[in-house]
């Protein structure tokens, strides 16, 4: 079983729809790390958080310690957040220990 | 400021062949990790740099996988006689430091390796 598990993998929605990803975990960890990316392009990471909720723009992340998940949230989508939104965990809290381990991803298709 | 950059983006190698990839970090960054991206799959770490010292390279998964980073700023990955599997796309970060703020990690556009 992977460290880091993601849900769906793969998610088809109509534009202005309201999408959920979901990223568990079955290790301790210091942060959790919410990341896109595009179709031969790099990754961009779009999330850190250890605690709570961050929100940048039309995109929320939440993150529940004591159950061991997160959900990546994007609010009235578009065809251009269409792209593979990978969660991954850092274990530690320096040095080699801040290496990520990541989820297979969720590609996501946003149609007109 | 410039981000992260690698060369080459593509590279075709034939089955034997020696590769060297390269990774240029931010400026300053302290941190610097190697991660493997098989088609359809998240990355896989391969190695981490703290400046030249190479502290980790548990994720390095044979050796025939090489890295250094001789003066703590640009990294070379090295992958001799080359087989089928090692078809990846290869991905470097850095990170500013060590701690707090400074573990967030930028990423590089990838090599993508081909072995034919």
């Amino acid at each position: 079983k992977n460290e880091v598990e993601q849900s769906p993998q793969n998610l088809t929605a109509q534009e202005g729809e309201f999408i959920t990803i979901n990223c568990s975990y079955s290790v301790g960890i210091s942060a959790l790390h919410w990341l896109q990316q595009h179709p031969g392009g790099g990754i961009v990471s779009l999330f850190m958080l250890s605690s709570g909720k961050k929100k940048h723009g039309r995109l929320i992340a939440t993150i529940n310690i004591q159950e061991k998940h997160s959900s990546l949230h994007i609010t009235a989508s578009h065809p251009r957040d269409s792209a593979v939104y990978i969660c991954a965990v850092r274990r530690g809290y320096g040095g080699a220990t801040n290496k990520l381990i990541f989820g297979t991803g969720t590609l996501l298709a946003v149609q007109p | 400021g410039a981000g992260v950059s690698q060369s080459p983006r593509y590279k075709v190698a034939k089955r034997g062949q020696d590769v060297a990839l390269r990774c240029d970090p931010i400026s300053g960054h302290v941190s610097l990790f190697w991660y493997q991206q098989a088609l359809g799959q998240g990355p896989e770490f391969l190695t981490y740099f703290q400046n030249e010292a190479q502290l980790d390279k548990s994720g390095l998964p044979s050796d025939r996988f090489f890295a250094e980073r001789p003066e703590g700023s640009v990294s070379t990955l090295k992958i001799q006689r080359t087989q089928q599997e090692d078809s990846a796309v290869y991905l470097c970060a850095s990170s500013r430091g060590l701690r707090g703020d400074s573990y967030e990690q930028y990423f590089g556009p990838g090599t993508r390796l081909t072995v034919t």
